[in-house]
C-alpha cells in the first residue's frame, strides 16, 4: 500500500517569515495529493491539493508543488501569520477499485512566532 | 453549505461496552471514509464505503463494523471497548472528484 513520509516533525518560524513542509509518497500510480490544517481537536481541513498532471499550484500565501519524477510535493507558506500555527497533514491518494483512500503523512506541527 | 455530520461529538465508555458513532455525508457524496485519530496521531484509515457498498479496508479491527444505509448514512459499531480504542473518529465524505470533507468527529473516551 501507499506509505507517506513527512518533514519536518515540528517547525518553528517567525511571523513573516516562510515556512516548507515536505512529503514523500511510495505508490507511483497515486495522482492527487492534498493538504489539510489541523487545529488542536478540530477537524482536518482542506487547505489545497494538487493533481498529478499539474507541477504547481498557487492560492494566496500557499503554495504546492509536485515531482513526480521523485514521487514528492511539498506545500509552501509564505508571510506566515501566527493563525496558520496548527498542525499539517500531507496526504497521498492511491486508487483501490471503485473508491480511493488518503493515507496521511504523519503530521508537521508549525509554531508561528511574533 | 451542508457539512459532513457526525454524532455523538462526545462519548464515555467503559471498558468492554460497545459503542456507535454516526455520520451523515454531504448530500451527493458517493464515498464515506472512516478515521481513527489517537492523540499527536496522523489519521488512520478505517474503512470506507462506495455507493453504500464496503470498498477499501484498513487497520480496522475485528471487534469494530461499519456499515451504510440506503439514505447514506454510515454507522461505526465498536463493541468490546478497550483503552486503546479512546480517540478522534472522524467520518469523511466524497465526491466523484475525490476531495475528502472531514466531520467534526466523536470523542470516544474508554475508561
Amino acid at each position: 500500500g501507499e506509505n507517506v513520509e513527512q518533514h519536518p516533525s515540528t517547525l518553528s518560524v517567525q511571523e513573516g517569515d516562510s515556512a516548507v513542509i515536505k512529503c514523500t509518497y511510495s505508490d507511483s500510480a497515486s495522482n492527487y495529493f492534498p493538504w489539510y490544517k489541523q487545529e488542536l481537536g478540530k477537524r482536518p481541513q482542506l487547505i489545497i491539493d494538487i493533481r498529478s498532471n499539474v507541477g504547481e499550484k498557487k492560492d494566496q500565501r500557499i503554495a504546492v508543488t509536485l515531482n513526480k519524477t521523485a514521487k514528492h510535493f511539498s506545500l509552501h507558506i509564505t508571510e506566515t501569520q501566527p493563525e496558520d500555527s496548527a498542525v499539517y497533514f500531507c496526504a497521498a491518494r492511491s486508487h483501490t477499485g471503485t473508491a480511493s483512500k488518503l493515507t496521511f503523512g504523519t503530521g508537521t506541527r508549525l509554531q508561528v512566532t511574533l | 453549505a451542508a457539512g459532513v455530520i457526525q454524532s455523538p461529538r462526545h462519548l464515555i465508555k467503559e471498558k468492554r461496552e460497545t459503542a456507535t458513532l454516526k455520520c451523515y455525508p454531504i448530500p451527493r457524496h458517493d464515498t464515506v471514509y472512516w478515521y481513527q485519530q489517537g492523540p499527536g496521531q496522523d489519521p488512520q484509515f478505517l474503512i470506507s464505503f462506495y455507493e453504500k457498498m464496503q470498498s477499501d479496508k484498513g487497520s480496522i479491527p475485528d471487534r469494530f463494523s461499519a456499515q451504510q444505509f440506503s439514505d447514506y448514512h454510515s454507522e461505526l459499531n465498536m463493541s468490546s471497548l478497550e483503552l486503546g480504542d479512546s480517540a478522534l473518529y472522524f467520518c469523511a465524505s466524497s465526491p466523484a472528484t475525490g476531495e475528502l470533507f472531514f466531520g467534526e468527529g466523536s470523542r470516544l473516551t474508554v475508561l
